[in-house]
C-alpha cells in the first residue's frame, strides 16, 4: 500500500526566504506526482504536476523535483511571500487513472 | 486549467437526514471523478471512484449504502450522504480530469458538511 509522508508538518519562515518542502512515498511505481495548495476551509489548487519520466517542473517561483527511485519529491519556493501561507499537499498517482494518494501536508506560514 | 465546481460549499443538516453534494466539470467531460473526505487537521482520503454510466468503486471501509454515488453524465457526479450522523461531519471534495492533461487532477472547492 502506497504511503506518502511530508516533512515538516509545519514550517514558519520570514518573508523573502527560500524554502523547501519534502515529500516521500513508499512505492516508487508511480504514474505522476502532483503538488497542491490548500487554504483553510478551501479546496485544492494544483501547483505542479510531474510525470514519472520527468525530473522537475517549474512554475514561477515554484520548482518541484522528483526522484522516483528514492521515493522523494521536493517543492522549492523562492522569495517567499505572506500570500504563500497555506497547507501544501503532495499526492502520487498510480496507473494513470487520476486516483491519488495524499501526503500528510505541510502547513506553511510566511512571517511578514 | 480545467474547472470543477462543487455545490454546496457548506451545509448543515440534522441527524438522520440525507444530503446531496454535486460535482460538475464545467468545461470538459470527465468519465471518471473521485470523491475524497478530509477530517480536521488530516489529509485527504479517497472514498470512491465515480464512473460515468456504471457503479462506483468504493475504497475499503467506506459504506456504499451510506455514501451513494451517481455519475449520470460526463459532467456531473453526485454524492449523497444518507441518514447522516455527527461522525459524518467532514470536508468532502471531488476531483476530475480529462484526456490530454496527463492525468492531472482538478479539484472542486469542497463541501463542509456539519451534522447536528
Amino acid at each position: 500500500k502506497q504511503e506518502v509522508t511530508q516533512i515538516p508538518a509545519a514550517l514558519s519562515v520570514p518573508e523573502g526566504e527560500n524554502l523547501v518542502l519534502n515529500c516521500s512515498f513508499t512505492d516508487s511505481a508511480i504514474y505522476n506526482l502532483q503538488w497542491f495548495r490548500q487554504d483553510p476551509g478551501k479546496g485544492l489548487t494544483s501547483l505542479l504536476l510531474i510525470q514519472s519520466s520527468q525530473r522537475e517542473q517549474t512554475s514561477g517561483r515554484l520548482n518541484a523535483s522528483l526522484d522516483k527511485s528514492s521515493g522523494r519529491s521536493t517543492l522549492y519556493i523562492a522569495a517567499s511571500q505572506p500570500g504563500d501561507s497555506a497547507t501544501y499537499l503532495c499526492a502520487v498517482g498510480v496507473g494513470g487513472n487520476e486516483k491519488l494518494t495524499f501526503g500528510t501536508g505541510t502547513r506553511l506560514t510566511i512571517i511578514p | 486549467g480545467a474547472v470543477v465546481s462543487q455545490h454546496p460549499s457548506w451545509v448543515i443538516c440534522k441527524s438522520g437526514t440525507s444530503v446531496k453534494i454535486e460535482c460538475r466539470s464545467l468545461d470538459f467531460q470527465a468519465t471518471t471523478m473521485f470523491w475524497y473526505r478530509q477530517f480536521p487537521k488530516q489529509s485527504l482520503m479517497l472514498m470512491a471512484t465515480s464512473n460515468e454510466g456504471s457503479k462506483a468503486t468504493y475504497e475499503q471501509g467506506v459504506e456504499k449504502d451510506k455514501f451513494l454515488i451517481n455519475h449520470a453524465s460526463l459532467t456531473l457526479s453526485t454524492l449523497t450522504v444518507t441518514s447522516a450522523h455527527p461522525e459524518d461531519s467532514s470536508f468532502y471534495i471531488c476531483s476530475a480530469s480529462y484526456i490530454g492533461t496527463l492525468a492531472e487532477a482538478f479539484f472542486g472547492q469542497g463541501t463542509r458538511l456539519t451534522v447536528v
